[in-house]
């Protein structure tokens, strides 16, 4: 692993159902996020950790859940999807508080 | 929740031509102010962080200044090139991990 990626790439998925996107780095940055991307509106911050086994709500978290169990894994869970959740979704990390994030290559999810 | 605006929305530019956009955010409780520039079908990448009043930082034909105390960064292309074309991101920061997108610049250089 070189960075930070994201799986899957892009799936479509039925409303209701429970969908997990993953996200991996191997920086050991300490701090971790969880974006979506929707036309017209930027990016927008829906969870974040600042290290390892400790979490925080964005900007719009209502819907998606969030684990982070060690330095490299950070999950995002969305337990009963919904068609106002379809977006890009990007990981992202980064080494202290007002260094530069890098980004993972996002995932395009579809509800449907 | 911080309010971060761009403009202009969209610009249209020849190759060649300088160009500079405007980033505005809320001068309270600022930390530090982020560039990203985000090509087509990737993903964003870091330009410049600025954290002090009156910071100039350069790379290449793409400079930035910051001013915290009025609230607004500008970023400025030199002779834009095509490969140039990209969405350009500011983001602000007030500390506790919360940073803040604006939508974006998207710029297209003709050549």
């Amino acid at each position: 692993i070189a960075g930070i990626t994201q799986a899957p790439t892009s799936q479509i998925l039925a409303a209701g159902r429970r969908m997990t996107l993953r996200c991996t780095q191997d920086m050991r940055h300490n701090a971790m996020y969880w974006y979506r991307q929707d036309l017209g509106l930027g990016l927008r911050l829906i969870h974040y950790s600042n290290t390892a086994g400790t979490t925080g709500k964005g900007e719009v978290p209502d819907g998606y859940s969030v684990s982070r169990a060690n330095t490299d894994d950070f999950p995002l869970t969305l337990a009963s999807a919904v068609p106002s959740q379809t977006s890009v979704y990007f990981c992202a990390s980064s080494g202290a508080d007002n260094n530069e994030q890098f980004f993972g290559p996002g995932t395009r999810l579809t509800v449907l | 929740i911080l309010n971060v605006e761009q403009s202009p929305q969209s610009l249209h530019v020849q190759e060649g031509d300088s160009t500079n956009f405007t980033c505005s955010f809320p001068s309270s409780n600022f930390y530090a102010l982020h560039w990203y520039r985000w090509e087509t079908a990737k993903s964003p990448e870091a330009l410049f962080v600025m954290t002090l009043n009156g910071d100039e930082k350069k790379k290449g034909r793409i400079s930035a200044t910051l001013n915290t105390k009025e609230g607004y960064s500008y970023l400025y292309i030199k002779g834009s090139q095509p490969e140039d074309s990209a969405t350009y991101l500011c983001a602000s920061d007030t500390g506790g991990f919360k940073t803040i997108f604006g939508a974006g610049t998207r710029l297209f250089v003709k050549a």
